[in-house]
């Protein structure tokens, strides 16, 4: 079965820095390209960032660029998101995704990140 | 950026009637569109995939259809667990810069 697990999520405060992981299992992680999309409460996902198999190439939406980086690690099976000078408007529930032809499946459970001082 | 316009947000129906949601793109996205359901504490789940394209494992009661601008996804008889949050994602672009909907949440009527 194929299974995303996304971890690291929790209270910061502006400003701050977090980092998100996400253990793949039940597929070959490194065959695919990996996304990361968030949804914050009453809005639609908002795709964020991704990075193709081996991390040559990484794309990220505007409104993180310079903020946040993906990588990976195939050996760990494992999709991470560094988030450095968090605001506000970041706190969402991210989820680590497998990309399809640019389409999304399966996403992860998600992980909750709040933005508050 | 590639803006996507769902209506309605919110869609009252009966169980065992018809759904039908729309989509709408600011450009033209040929059929690079996709569905995804919501429910509450679950990560959405693609459902639909160019724009007609079902999903591995998804009933053959979901269909979608369109292209260019204007998508649908029809539910042809509502079941108890079809009552959800859908939203529709273009992926036209390259470099990507994937949008999404901002949903329709499926209701009991």
């Amino acid at each position: 079965e194929v299974q995303l697990v996304a971890s690291g999520g929790t209270l910061v405060q502006p400003g701050g820095s977090l980092r998100l992981s996400c253990a793949a299992s039940g597929f070959n992680f490194g065959d695919y390209w990996m996304s990361w999309v968030r949804q914050a409460p009453g809005k639609g996902p908002e795709w964020v960032a991704n990075m193709n198999q081996d991390g040559s190439e990484r794309y990220y939406v505007d409104s993180v660029k310079g903020r946040f980086t993906i990588s990976r690690d195939n050996a760990k099976n494992s999709l991470y998101l560094q988030m450095n000078s968090l605001r506000v408007d970041d706190a969402a529930v991210y989820y680590c995704a497998r990309e399809t032809h640019a389409y999304f499946d399966p996403w992860g459970q998600g992980t909750k990140v709040t933005v508050s001082s | 950026e590639i803006v996507m316009t769902q209506s309605p947000a919110t869609l009252s129906v009966s169980p065992g009637e018809r759904a039908t949601l729309s989509c709408r793109a600011s450009q033209s996205v040929s059929t690079n569109l996709a569905w995804y359901q919501r429910k509450p504490g679950q990560a959405p789940r693609l459902l639909i995939y160019g724009a007609s394209n079902r999903a591995t494992g998804i009933p053959a009661r979901f269909s979608g259809s369109g292209s260019g601008t204007e998508f649908t996804l029809t539910i042809s008889s509502l079941q108890s667990e079809d009552f959800a949050v859908y939203y529709c994602q273009q992926y036209k672009n390259w470099p990507p810069l994937y949008t999404f909907g901002q949903g329709t949440k499926l209701e009991v009527k």
